[in-house]
C-alpha cells in the first residue's frame, strides 16, 4: 500500500519549453506532497510543499514562477518545469506524507529531465 | 534550523565486510529519524526508522538505533552483499507544519564481489 507514481520517469526537453512532471497517489489520499530535486553526488534539495486545494509553500530560493506547483485533488500533484534551460536538468522526486502510517513518506520512483 | 550531517562517501566493502555509516542530527526536541536507500536510478525507499530515543529500527539486516546523547543514528550492517550498494540518506522528520524531512547529503556504498 502507499504507493505513489510517477511519470514520465525520463523526459528529454528542448530549451524553452516546459515540462509536466505528474505523481499520483494510488491507494491512499495525499493531503500534503514534497518536491525535491537531486543534483548528482548531492543531496535531495527539497523545492516546495503542496497542499492540496491551497498554494505551494517554496524553500528559500527556489523560483515559484519557474516550478510551478498544482495539487489540485487529494491524488495528483504537479511539478511544471517552465522555460526549461540546461540548469535545470536534475533528478526530481515527488513525496507523499502518508497520513495513515503515523507520519510515514512515500517516494516516487523519480523523473530524470535533460534539456538541451 | 534542524540539520543532517552524514559521513562522506564514497565508502567501498567486500562483501561479507561490516558496514557503518554515520549520521548526527541537530534539532530541538526528539525528532524522529529515518533510513532511505536508493538503488541506481530509483527513488528513494524507507529502510528503516526510529521515533523516540534508545529505539532501534531494523530491515533487511541493518540497524539504527537512536542515541539522544550523542544525537547519532548511525547505520550498521554486519554481512554486506553486492545488492546493497546503493546511496544511504539518512533523515529527520522536522516539526511544525509539514512536518518534512531534512536529508543529509547521502552516502554511497560500493560492495565488491
Amino acid at each position: 500500500g502507499a504507493v505513489v507514481s510517477q511519470h514520465p520517469s525520463w523526459v528529454i526537453c528542448k530549451s524553452g519549453t516546459s515540462v509536466k512532471i505528474e505523481c499520483r497517489s494510488l491507494d491512499f489520499q495525499a493531503t500534503t506532497m514534497f518536491w525535491y530535486r537531486q543534483f548528482p553526488k548531492k543531496s535531495l534539495m527539497l523545492m516546495a510543499t503542496s497542499n492540496e486545494g491551497s498554494k505551494a509553500t517554496y524553500e528559500q530560493g527556489v523560483e515559484k514562477d519557474k516550478f510551478l506547483i498544482n495539487h489540485a485533488s487529494l491524488t495528483l500533484s504537479t511539478l511544471t518545469v517552465t522555460s526549461a534551460h540546461p540548469e535545470d536538468s536534475s533528478f526530481y522526486i515527488c513525496s507523499a506524507r502518508v497520513e495513515a502510517a503515523n507520519y510515514g513518506y512515500t517516494f516516487g520512483s523519480g523523473t530524470r529531465l535533460t534539456v538541451v | 534550523g534542524n540539520s543532517v550531517t552524514q559521513m562522506e562517501g564514497p565508502v567501498t566493502l567486500s562483501e561479507e565486510a561490516f558496514l557503518t555509516i554515520n549520521c548526527t542530527y541537530t534539532a530541538t526536541g526528539y525528532p524522529s529519524l529515518f533510513w532511505y536507500v536508493q538503488y541506481p536510478g530509483e527513488g528513494l525507499q524507507l529502510l528503516l526508522k526510529a521515533t523516540k530515543a534508545d529505539d532501534k529500527g531494523s530491515n533487511k539486516g541493518f540497524e539504527a538505533t537512536y542515541r539522544k546523547e550523542t544525537t547519532s543514528f548511525h547505520l550498521e550492517k554486519g554481512s554486506v552483499q553486492v545488492s546493497d550498494s546503493a546511496v544511504y540518506f539518512c533523515a529527520l522528520r522536522d516539526g511544525g507544519a509539514t512536518n518534512k524531512l531534512i536529508f543529509g547529503t547521502g552516502t554511497l556504498l560500493a560492495v565488491q564481489p
